[in-house]
């Protein structure tokens, strides 16, 4: 079975709005990011996070491990926070990430 | 720091024909990695280096595909024969050890 799943598949906000991003997998990991690829496709490392709650401006990461699980939580979203927003799994010194389908995540004015 | 830096930004091949797509890795990083990212199969792990040496390319067809990287500077991932399931983009990462990956912009091939 998949062994990462994330949700909401799409999201559509409005300007300002806040939104929370999940992603769930199914096998133990030491290692987790998250990335967000631009609509033109370049992939940008947002957060390495295998544990705990992270912070970067607008951006919280929350991961924890014994639930497999982490969040996103984009605050006061911005038109150019359009993308999607993608989380991967691995082991500690394994680059062998799996990554979710991803959350295509688009913010209207 | 220019980044990663792959090249040609958009192949596009006949099948049966070879494809050779190249990536400079971010100066100082030791490990390279590729990935394919298509709609249906989403992003897909092929093989990685570290210092130069192949590590593990359990992602990779065995047959058509190979990947090199004989100096620091740059790497190559090569598939012969090309078939149209080959379509993908080909996204090229390095890491300096910090397990954070950086992509290049990736290359776009397009097989007929």
């Amino acid at each position: 079975g998949q062994q990462v799943q994330q949700s909401p598949a799409s999201l559509v906000l409005q300007e300002g709005e806040n939104a929370e991003l999940q992603c769930n997998f199914s096998t133990s990991l030491n290692s987790m990011q998250w990335f967000y690829q631009r609509p033109e496709g370049s992939l940008v490392s947002l957060f390495y996070n295998p544990s705990g709650t992270k912070q970067s401006g607008r951006l919280t990461s929350t991961t924890v491990i014994k639930e497999r699980r982490s969040s996103l939580h984009i605050s006061s979203s911005q038109i150019t926070d359009s993308g999607t927003y993608l989380c991967a799994i691995g082991r500690t010194g394994n680059y062998k990430y799996v990554f979710g389908a991803g959350t295509r995540l688009k913010v209207i004015a | 720091n220019a980044g990663v830096i792959q090249t040609p930004r958009h192949k596009v091949t006949g099948k049966g024909q070879e494809a050779t797509l190249w990536c400079e890795p971010i100066s100082g990083h030791s490990a390279v990695f590729w990935y394919r990212q298509t709609i249906v199969q989403g992003l897909e792990f092929l093989t990685y280096f570290r210092n130069q040496a192949p590590i593990d390319d359990s992602g990779m067809p065995k047959e058509r595909f190979s990947a090199q990287m004989p100096n620091q500077s740059h790497s190559t991932l090569k598939i012969q024969s090309t078939q149209p399931q080959d379509s993908a983009v080909y996204l090229c990462a390095s890491s300096g050890g910090q397990n954070t990956l950086y992509f290049g912009a990736g290359t776009r091939l397009s097989v007929l």
